[in-house]
């Protein structure tokens, strides 16, 4: 079946400029996950939704990351005010509720010149 | 506090030969424990979990890993390496109640490399 969907694959933006990345989450999976990859941090969680339930959000690294999720399936995740520091993949993930494992959309690498 | 560390940047080894790649964490009670890998440009692939059980986990393109309380550690392992093997390799800890249940913590990952 398919797995989970990120898009776009690639944005270029410019410093201070509002940024949104998508993220499909696999059918039927109501647990969603938002991690960032970069070179200086590696890994990191930054937010959760779980079904009907207040996100996480213990992970977002300042105010100008917020995420939200529609209808239980699709989440944005968008940036304000662009910073050359927000450069990162950013990865999407989702679970079946209760599940613990998590599966890993291909990511969006955002570049901000 | 919840880590995962991964000891080494990188391993080399020799197509055919067996490979091993260290993982160890630190939680508070018992461990949830993941491997990935990450080939050039793709998101994070699932290769296995433990959660309890047997210590010896078999997972997906013959990889298996040995849970070890005693020593902290998750290594992942291959008998026979192959050179589609090479890639990236992140092991993981899922966060405790009240550190974040939900979330995965990461290690830096390995750097795999199989040579011919």
């Amino acid at each position: 079946g398919a797995g989970v969907s990120q898009s776009p694959s690639n944005k270029v933006t410019e410093k201070g400029k509002d940024v949104e990345l998508r993220c499909d989450p696999i059918s039927g999976h109501t647990a969603l996950y938002w991690y960032r990859q970069s070179l200086g941090q590696g890994l990191e969680f930054l937010i959760y939704f779980q079904g009907n339930s207040a996100p996480d959000k213990s992970g977002l690294p300042s105010d100008r990351f917020s995420a939200e999720r529609t209808g239980g399936s699709v989440s944005t995740l968008t940036i304000q005010r662009t910073q050359q520091e927000d450069s990162a993949v950013y990865l999407c993930a989702s679970s079946t509720q209760g599940a613990d494992t998590q599966y890993f959309g291909p990511g969006t690498r955002l570049t901000v010149l | 506090a919840q880590s995962v560390a991964q000891p080494e940047d990188q391993v080399n080894v020799a197509e055919g030969n067996p490979l091993t790649v260290k993982c160890t964490y630190s939680v508070s009670g018992n461990p949830y424990l993941f491997w990935y890998v990450q080939y050039p440009n793709r998101g994070l692939q699932f290769l296995l979990k433990y959660i309890t059980g047997d210590n010896l986990v078999k997972g997906s393109y013959g990889f298996e890993a040995e849970f070890n309380k005693s020593q902290t550690s998750f290594h992942l392992k291959k008998p026979s390496a192959l050179v589609s093997d090479s890639a990236l390799y992140f092991c993981a800890v899922r966060g405790t109640f009240s550190g974040g249940y939900n979330k995965l913590i990461f290690g830096a990952g390995t750097r795999l490399a199989v040579h011919p």
